[in-house]
């Protein structure tokens, strides 16, 4: 596609409960992103995958949280035993690198709504 | 460490004025400076970046920003604001072996 998808564009859980949000990048973007958006926030950084090396996690709030990239290609943020405080839209965004420097423009999806009863 | 700073949670303009949003930052290395907007119920979008070259960068819907070195800020501007300009206003930073970071956010509110 054209642009940054991600599946499903809502998502109702019950506390406890184990949720995967799946992003498809832009074809070609070596840098993945994954943000948390509270209601009203700011962008919550997550994890940051780019090409083939050590994802950064510096981010991810707990050991509940995981994420994997196969590649340069789809990635699954993964959320274990769901708590109330997980609600949010969970953010994907991808972009190339410059070649030998810097990130490029990011793009990013429409997001996954996370509501957790 | 890097860090970015929106100081403003929320500007207020009255239509046909100027507008600014600040923004300040701090990156080991030369930075790379991103605005973005994201309106109600919309993704975010990007709306100009600043990696090297000329210090007035200009980008989408008639928004300009300023790098300034020495006061490590890149504020949002336009000359005349729209009521449609109101939505959320994210600036964002990165150097060339790290990852881009937001800041808070700044909600503008354009009157009539």
């Amino acid at each position: 596609g054209a642009g940054v998808s991600q599946s499903p564009s809502n998502k109702v859980t019950e506390k406890g409960k184990d949720v995967e949000l799946r992003c498809d990048p832009i074809s070609g973007h070596t840098a993945l992103y994954w943000y948390r958006q509270r209601l009203g926030q700011g962008l919550e950084f997550l994890i940051y995958f780019q090409g083939n090396s050590a994802p950064d996690k510096s981010g991810l709030p707990s050991d509940r949280f995981s994420a994997e990239r196969t590649g340069e290609s789809v990635s699954t943020l993964t959320i274990q035993r769901t708590q109330q405080e997980d609600s949010a839209v969970y953010l994907c965004a991808s972009s190339t690198r410059l070649a030998g420097e810097g990130p490029d423009t990011q793009y990013f999806g429409p997001g996954t709504r996370l509501t957790v009863l | 460490a890097q860090s970015v700073a929106q100081p403003e949670d929320q500007v207020n303009v009255a239509e046909g004025n100027p507008l600014t949003v600040k923004c300040t930052y701090s990156v080991s290395g030369n930075p790379y400076l991103f605005w973005y907007v994201q309106y109600p119920n919309r993704g975010l979008q990007f709306l100009l970046k600043y990696i090297t070259g000329d210090n007035l960068v200009k980008g989408s819907y008639g928004f300009e920003a300023e790098f300034n070195k020495s006061q490590t800020s890149f504020h949002l501007k336009k000359p005349s604001a729209l009521v449609s300009d109101s939505a959320l206003y994210f600036c964002a930073v990165s150097s060339s072996a790290s990852k881009i970071i937001f800041g808070s956010g700044t909600r503008l509110s354009i009157r009539p």
